[in-house]
């Protein structure tokens, strides 16, 4: 199975703030690594797709880029509504997975 | 507008069965393949199964292989989920989830979740 770490598990930073979410996957996936966000008692909401695609609906503070193994979320200035705990997920081969998730907090 | 619609939850006693049901519409059932994704109390996600736009291919974790089984019925547009053998660590929140596209997608709509709780 392919093993996802997301770092940090958690982070606080300010409105306005620029914050980075890292995933690495055990071995290369290629460019099939998704991004979700996920608040309190939801379902998860996805953001970004196939590395960097930016999903419809999604503010554009939101970017994804990476490749082969490693991978970066990036929330460009970070806004009140972005709380919430945040996912990479690898659909490159089954078993699927999904990082073990890092969870934002607004200051 | 797309709406996936999760039911059949509830508390079930260990070795017991449950079967869970996901109600899709706005979109055209057959052309989509579809996830099982569960959620343990303060956990993360955790996929359980997929199976495959034309019926034919089916894929399961290693946990639930041989428990659970996912099937589809087009004529009803709904997704089903049969667990059999249920565990205390089965207890989660079951998200079903459409596969925005078929081989490597990722899930771009979800249901609300159906909690199910496996308990003496």
């Amino acid at each position: 199975d392919i093993q996802m770490t997301q770092s940090p598990s958690s982070l606080s930073a300010s409105v306005g703030d620029s914050v980075t979410i890292t995933c690495r996957a055990s071995q290369s996936i290629s460019a099939s690594l998704n991004w979700y966000q996920q608040r309190s008692g939801r379902a998860p909401k996805l953001l970004i797709y196939a590395e960097s695609g930016l999903q419809s609906g999604v503010p554009r503070r939101f970017s994804g880029s990476g490749s082969g193994t490693d991978f970066t979320l990036t929330i460009s200035s970070l806004q009140p509504e972005d709380f919430g705990t945040y996912y990479c997920h690898q659909s490159y081969s089954f078993p699927y997975t999904f990082g073990q998730g890092t969870k934002v907090e607004i200051k | 507008q797309v709406q996936l619609v999760e039911s059949g939850g509830g508390v079930v006693q260990p070795g017991r069965s449950l079967r869970l049901s996901c109600e899709v519409s706005g979109f055209t059932f057959s052309s989509y393949a579809f996830h099982w994704v569960r959620q343990a109390p303060g956990k993360g996600l955790d996929w359980v199964a997929a199976i495959s736009y034309d019926d034919n291919n089916e894929y399961y974790a290693e946990s639930v292989k041989g428990r659970f089984t996912i099937s589809r019925d087009s004529s009803k547009n709904t997704l089903y989920l049969q667990m059999d053998s249920l565990r205390p660590e089965d207890t989660a929140v079951y998200y079903c989830a459409r596969e925005m596209w078929e081989r490597n997608g990722p899930f771009d709509y979800w249901g609300q979740g159906t909690l199910v709780t496996v308990s003496s």
